[in-house]
């Protein structure tokens, strides 16, 4: 199974943007990267995803590293609503997720 | 549309019993997972399903546990004999090609 890596937590400050790493060196070339994240007693909801090339959507930002071993998840501008486990996961060619351990995010007012 | 339906919400049951969690995903979907989580273990796939039929259940943590996708409507997550170790929050998704959808999950106590 095609792993990620992620840092158990990091903090930010309201308002300023989040840089959320990830690293997955065992990549296969048709697996694609995926960004979930859980607020608090809820279900994990979609946020970004891409497969080579960066990423935007409305509500963040995927940067893809070129041997595509690595990926960072960008807040461009943190909120106390962006509190909560951001996962980093690969996606394989049955459609199968594999969740990690996530990073928990906190933000400071 | 109401998103991913899971039922029940909470669950309270006493080992040896048997479970049945109940989910609808979202009409036109054609993909369903059945996902558990634990403090302990996080977030872990259990069983897919594709157009309905089962495609890797190498997930389900054994014999007790099975799954049924009877139509494109209905899934369920069955439970027999339960044990306390089973206790966790239960997550159904549905998708179609790239994005998950989750319901709100289900919360199994087993006492």
């Amino acid at each position: 199974d095609a792993k990620t890596t992620q840092p158990n937590s990091m903090e930010s400050n309201e308002e300023e943007p989040v840089h959320l790493p990830c690293n997955h060196s065992t990549i296969s070339g048709t697996d694609y990267i995926h960004w979930y994240r859980q607020l608090p007693s809820q279900g994990p909801e979609y946020v970004i995803h891409g497969l080579t090339s960066n990423v935007n959507n409305r509500m963040a930002s995927l940067a893809i590293a070129e041997d595509r071993k690595s990926s960072t998840l960008i807040l461009h501008r943190a909120t106390l609503r962006d509190a909560a486990v951001y996962y980093c996961i690969l996606r394989d060619l049955m459609h199968q997720f594999y969740f990690g351990t996530g990073t928990s995010l906190t933000v400071i007012p | 549309d109401a998103g991913v339906i899971q039922s029940p919400r909470h669950e309270v049951t006493e080992m040896g019993q048997e479970v049945t969690l109940r989910c609808k995903p979202i009409s036109g979907h054609n993909s369903l997972f059945w996902y558990r989580q634990t403090m302990m273990r996080g977030l872990e796939l259990l069983i897919y399903f594709n157009n309905n039929v089962p495609i890797d259940d190498s997930g389900m943590p054994e014999d007790r546990f099975s799954a049924k996708m009877p139509n494109a409507s209905f899934s369920t997550l069955k439970i027999q004999p339960s044990e306390p170790r089973d206790s966790a929050v239960y997550f159904c998704a549905s998708s179609l090609i790239n994005e998950q959808f989750f319901g709100p999950g289900t919360r199994l106590t087993v006492l």
